[in-house]
């Protein structure tokens, strides 16, 4: 059972490049999250999905867009990568939105040069 | 929208000295939820809290949720090295979309 699984772990990119950042649960989990860590910012939620089908912006969503693919998988994409995105980014998901704890992917750590 | 404040934001403790953690809400919350960063790794959730004025031990964790639920708690007695790390505290609002939203974390530094 590998829970929420991130891809890749690590990336460099440059200015302008485009990437994506992906993700998966195998708990048939309802609710999934980004977030991205920055030091002394805590957790800063970029987008979520409720529900297969549906997906909302969070606190921080400029200069990101997310796929919902099937139950299973939600992206993150960088279409045009900035330095201000150099970052952690974790994938989290839960049973629901409204309910039951958050099981976060190890994390993905991106650089922009 | 929904803002939640934690306290301090750095903590340095002597090995065996007790450690708290504060978290406050600008407004009442459904329940709060508190995870465990280590150095490197990724948040592990700890517990939940939703009852007014609930409180919970794990061992030598003591989480206290507050009266209004707009406020908790983490409390560790005697920490020890494994207590090192960011702790998070994450409300879910009473209304809206109810999603976590995490304070910016306490890091705990124990010194042996």
């Amino acid at each position: 059972n590998a829970g929420v699984t991130q891809t890749p772990k690590f990336q460099v990119l440059k200015t302008g490049q485009s990437m994506t950042l992906q993700c998966a649960q195998d708990m048939n989990h309802n609710s999934m999250y980004w977030y991205r860590q920055d030091p002394g910012m805590g957790l800063r939620l970029i987008y979520y999905s409720a529900s297969e089908g549906t997906t909302d912006k969070g606190e921080v969503p400029n200069g990101y867009n997310v796929s919902r693919l099937n139950k299973r998988e939600f992206s993150l994409r960088l279409e045009s990568a900035a330095p201000s995105q150099t970052s952690v980014y974790f994938c989290a998901s839960s049973p629901t939105q409204g309910a039951g704890e958050l099981f976060f992917g190890e994390g993905s750590r991106l650089t922009v040069l | 929208g929904q803002q939640v404040m934690q306290i301090p934001q750095y903590q340095h403790v002597q090995e065996g000295e007790d450690f708290t953690t504060y978290c406050n809400s600008s407004t009442t919350l459904s329940n709060i939820q508190w995870y465990k960063q280590r150095p490197g790794g990724h948040p592990v959730f700890l517990i939940q809290l939703v009852k007014s004025g609930e409180v919970k031990k794990q061992k030598r964790l003591t989480f206290q949720f507050g009266e209004a639920k707009k406020n908790s708690s983490l409390h560790i007695t005697a920490t020890q090295t494994t207590d090192v790390g960011t702790y998070f505290c994450a409300g879910r609002g009473t209304g809206g979309s109810y999603i976590p939203t995490f304070g910016r974390g306490t890091s705990l530094i124990v010194h042996p």
